[in-house]
């Protein structure tokens, strides 16, 4: 069974930073690439970063980039996601997310339960 | 843009559902759906339009191409009442309809 577990949120000021994980288990992660996406009631889901399987390609959401970094260890199946420079609106529910499909065309195959980052003074 | 609707669909149970989703381009077969519960994870429904993912009931199908997209629960269970959300990942960046909630009449 795929299980994806997320960690690190929590409550943090503007401006400053956070480090959420990802533990997978239940497939091989290191041939699976990964995404994280994030959740709020005003905008719903919203993908917001990449990473192919061995860490070659990297994309992120224009509301991320030069901010968020995301990385892998694959011989300990984890996914991190480095959040510099928080803001108010980067308060949401963050998941980490296992990708599957063919000829290039991914969707989305399995969910994190999802972790709350709030920002705020 | 994906624009789902209804926003909100009040059914008792057994009864049939029919979600839309509308898509502003051609999104071709590259389309999925999401059940989501309060509290929980969104769910992997259907991929490809019509295929559903593993251990989802047939009560549950999709169909469409193109820019319109529709999800039918043919008879309602209780575990069924939650938010459906439909996936475009033919164009990047993949993004999400704003769901609609199936609730109980």
């Amino acid at each position: 069974e795929v299980q994806l577990v997320e960690s690190g949120g929590g409550l943090v000021q503007p401006g400053e930073s956070l480090r959420l994980s990802c533990a997978a288990s239940g497939f091989i992660f290191s041939s699976s690439s990964m995404n994280w996406l994030r959740q709020t009631p005003e905008k719903g889901l919203e993908w917001i970063s990449y990473i192919s399987s061995g860490s070659s390609t990297k994309n992120y959401a224009d509301s991320v980039k030069g901010r968020f970094t995301t990385s892998r260890d694959n011989a300990k199946n984890s996914l991190y996601l480095q959040m510099d420079s928080l803001r108010a609106e980067d308060t949401a529910v963050y998941f980490c997310a296992r990708e599957e499909g063919k000829d290039g065309y991914n969707y989305v195959a399995h969910w994190g339960q999802g972790v709350l980052v709030t920002v705020s003074s | 843009v994906l624009t789902q609707s209804p926003a909100t669909l009040s059914l008792s149970p057994g009864e049939r559902a029919t979600l839309s989703c509308r898509a502003s381009q051609n999104v071709r077969s590259h389309l999925a759906w999401h059940q989501q519960k309060p509290g929980q994870a969104p769910r992997l429904l259907i991929y490809g339009v019509s295929t559903r993912a593993t251990g989802v009931p047939a009560r549950f199908s999709g169909s469409g191409s193109g820019t319109d997209f529709t999800l039918i629960i043919s008879s309602l269970q209780s575990e069924d009442f939650a938010v459906y959300y439909c996936q475009q990942y033919s164009y990047a960046p993949d993004t999400f309809g704003q769901g609609t909630k199936l609730e109980i009449k």
